[in-house]
């Protein structure tokens, strides 16, 4: 298995572009979500998507976009990008429901810098 | 609301030294699940433990210890006989059932510098 795999590794958009930040994962697992970490703050949830079909805001969504139609990919998209979306992005996912399937396990991590 | 406090923004040891990594959670669920994800200059984020609400068994694996005390909502890690490539950021984090057990939240993380 590849695990949790995120495209691109690195990329650098002027202010106002869109771009797409892309996840996939070959665990069949249910859940994805996307994460932003930024210097001191942790990591804060952007969105989730507990299967197909199914998606929901975090705790910063704003700016934001994603969608999940398959089980295997859940890409997130900048609208019009900000200097304040500058950050690292990472995408994980966990098998879900039941006890023991929550751990979620990390891609590793898109750094984008808006200018 | 669900918090995570990693009051240790920065902690400097000597190769061989024992240290200990702090987390405070709060959470008005009764079942939740605490993890320790570690995070090398690399950038990855790797897992290393899951413990949930309901087991206080304190887990030891190598190096590594974990003491989950629920009197003070306290889960915290040990490293005994740090080496340099313990070096790294430490991210304490909580999910709970509230909303879906899934969702998890980070402390703002432990940077440990072991040095030779």
């Amino acid at each position: 298995n590849a695990g949790v795999t995120q495209t691109p590794k690195f990329q650098v958009l002027k202010t106002g572009q869109s771009m797409t930040l892309q996840c996939a994962q070959d665990m069949n697992h249910e859940y994805m979500s996307w994460y932003r970490q930024d210097p001191g703050m942790g990591l804060r949830l952007i969105h989730y998507s507990v299967g197909a079909g199914i998606t929901d805001q975090g705790e910063v969504p704003n700016g934001y976009n994603v969608s999940r139609s398959t089980t295997e990919d859940f890409p997130l998209r900048l609208l019009s990008a900000a200097p304040s979306q500058t950050s690292v992005y990472f995408c994980a996912s966990s098998l879900t429901r039941g006890q023991g399937k929550t751990t979620q396990y990390f891609g590793p991590g898109t750094r984008l810098t808006v200018l | 609301a669900q918090k995570v406090t990693q009051a240790q923004t920065e902690i400097s040891v000597v190769e061989k030294e024992d240290v200990t990594l702090d987390c405070v959670y709060e959470t008005r669920d009764t079942t939740y699940y605490l993890f320790w994800y570690k995070q090398p200059p690399s950038g990855e984020l790797v897992f290393l433990i899951r413990r949930n609400s309901f087991d206080e068994q304190n887990e030891i694996s190598g190096r590594y210890s974990w003491n989950f005390q629920k009197s003070t909502s306290s889960f915290n890690f040990t490293i005994t006989a740090s080496q340099v490539v313990d070096s790294a950021v430490y991210f304490c984090a909580l999910s709970g059932t509230q909303g879906g057990s899934e969702k998890l939240v980070f402390g703002k993380g432990t940077k440990l510098t072991v040095n030779p």
